[in-house]
């Protein structure tokens, strides 16, 4: 199947920091999603991008969908220590999807250290 | 109350024991679905249901099987545990419908889960 390379696998960052994950895949995504994992919840969507080259923030957030529809990344500006968890990155594309499935990254450990 | 609830929350078990995860939603979504995590790998898909009377396996059906009993519960069995089923269970909805639309995937809490 398909596969979302995520990275970093974890980041152990102070407090202030800001902070960069990616993902990246050999097949083409025309959605890419960021969702947010917190100690002992499910994931919890944080950001969705539907255009090639779409930026688009949501607070301290900033996501872009890349141009070759391969990529995305993920930045969040002036970490706090209410940003640890583990950030997943997601892609859906109905050309290789049955039923409009979502393929997973396998995400990016934050720990910040106040 | 939790929109997806899952049950148990963290559940022991031995090598070759039958064990049903359950989950029951409030969101009204038709679609259901059974991901496991594992450290490193993200979320793999092991069952989604996009009604009461349609059922399709994931990328890692098998050991796993699935019964949705309504709209509001969809449960996860193993039939004969092993060690490597050992591993966090999240179940999610999703309605094309709703404001998120397909993407917007509503997870519950996880249920932990120790084959030993």
């Amino acid at each position: 199947g398909q596969q979302l390379n995520q990275s970093p696998q974890s980041m152990f960052i102070q407090e202030g920091e800001d902070v960069s994950m990616n993902c990246t895949s050999s097949s083409i995504f025309n959605t890419w999603l960021w969702y947010k994992q917190e100690p002992g919840e499910g994931p919890v969507l944080l950001i969705a991008l539907y255009k090639a080259g779409e930026l688009t923030s949501n607070g301290r957030l900033t996501a872009q969908f890349g141009i070759t529809r391969k990529d995305s990344f993920l930045n969040i500006s002036a970490s706090i220590p209410s940003d640890v968890g583990i950030y997943f990155c997601a892609g859906y594309t109905p050309s290789h999807n049955a039923g409009n499935m979502l393929t997973f990254g396998g995400g990016t450990r934050l720990m910040v250290k106040p | 109350d939790a929109d997806v609830t899952q049950t148990p929350r963290n559940r022991i078990t031995k090598t070759g024991k039958r064990i049903m995860l359950e989950c029951s939603q409030t969101k009204g979504h038709d679609r259901m679905y059974w991901y496991r995590q594992d450290p490193g790998l993200g979320l793999r898909l092991i069952y989604y249901s996009f009604d009461v009377k349609d059922i399709n396996k994931g990328e890692i059906s098998d050991g796993y099987s699935v019964s949705r009993q309504a709209q509001a519960k969809f449960s996860l069995s193993l039939e004969s545990a092993i060690p490597n089923q050992t591993a966090l269970y999240f179940c999610a909805t999703s309605d094309p419908a709703s404001g998120t639309g397909i993407y917007g995937y509503t997870f519950g809490s996880g249920t932990r889960l120790t084959v030993v």
